[in-house]
């Protein structure tokens, strides 16, 4: 069983467009996160919600809205999508907040903007 | 600014030779430091950690170096195998309760 998972894999979409990635996580963690990897291949973070709240909001446009409709799940919503979302986007989890267990990534999703 | 950096974006080494990959960073702040080996179309997975309060943590063939007063890590690999050609990111973490990841480095094991 897949431990974080998000879904879709590839996302080709074009300018202006609205799109959603999906994330789900079946490790009973209470916390997740949004990394985005640029093309510089730095892994940085956007968000993090702990238990369904909002805990780290990273310098990130508000056309980027996460929702956790629940501890398990954390969706990242993307609104009028421009050429520099173009990224590969990882959902992670980890066990609690300040604890420095390993974080549990999901196999990405790459997001190209036309 | 970049907080943590891998200043060497590729590494070849022959198998059964040790593998040496080099992080830097410059918080301070920072008392948690991890690696995570990334597979092409794979997430990043957990490798090896360790906190400031020590300064060496090995598991198996992996160890790991902090050299706090240098803010230096370095992951050694020994004996290299092929399965060890991925890409090597190094984080650090502390106050913030977030990771600062570097960038990485591509490892390559020749047979």
């Amino acid at each position: 069983d897949t431990a974080v998972s998000q879904t879709p894999k590839y996302l080709v979409t074009q300018m202006g467009n609205d799109k959603s990635i999906k994330c789900e996580q079946n490790l009973g963690h209470d916390t997740m996160y949004w990394y985005k990897q640029d093309s510089k291949k730095f892994l940085k973070i956007m968000f993090s919600y702990n238990n369904k709240e909002l805990i780290i909001n990273e310098t990130v446009p508000n056309r980027f809205s996460p929702k956790s409709p629940d501890k398990a799940h954390l969706n990242l919503h993307i609104n009028s999508l421009e050429l520099g979302d173009s990224a590969v986007y990882f959902c992670a989890s980890s066990q609690g907040l300040g604890e420095w267990g390993p974080l549990h990534f999901g196999n990405g999703t790459r997001l190209t903007v036309t | 600014d970049q907080q943590v950096k891998q200043n060497s974006p590729s590494l070849s080494v022959q198998e059964g030779r040790i593998s040496i990959l080099n992080c830097d960073y410059t918080n301070s702040m920072f008392d948690y430091f991890l690696w995570y080996k990334k597979y092409p179309a794979e997430g990043p997975t957990f490798l090896i950690s360790i906190s400031s309060i020590k300064d060496k943590n090995e598991d198996g063939r992996f160890t790991v170096f902090l050299n706090k007063s240098a803010k230096h890590l370095s992951l050694h690999i020994v004996p290299s195998q092929p399965g060890d050609s991925a890409v090597y990111f190094c984080a650090a973490g502390g106050g913030a309760q977030k990771l600062v990841f570097g960038q990485g480095t591509r490892l390559t094991i020749n047979p």
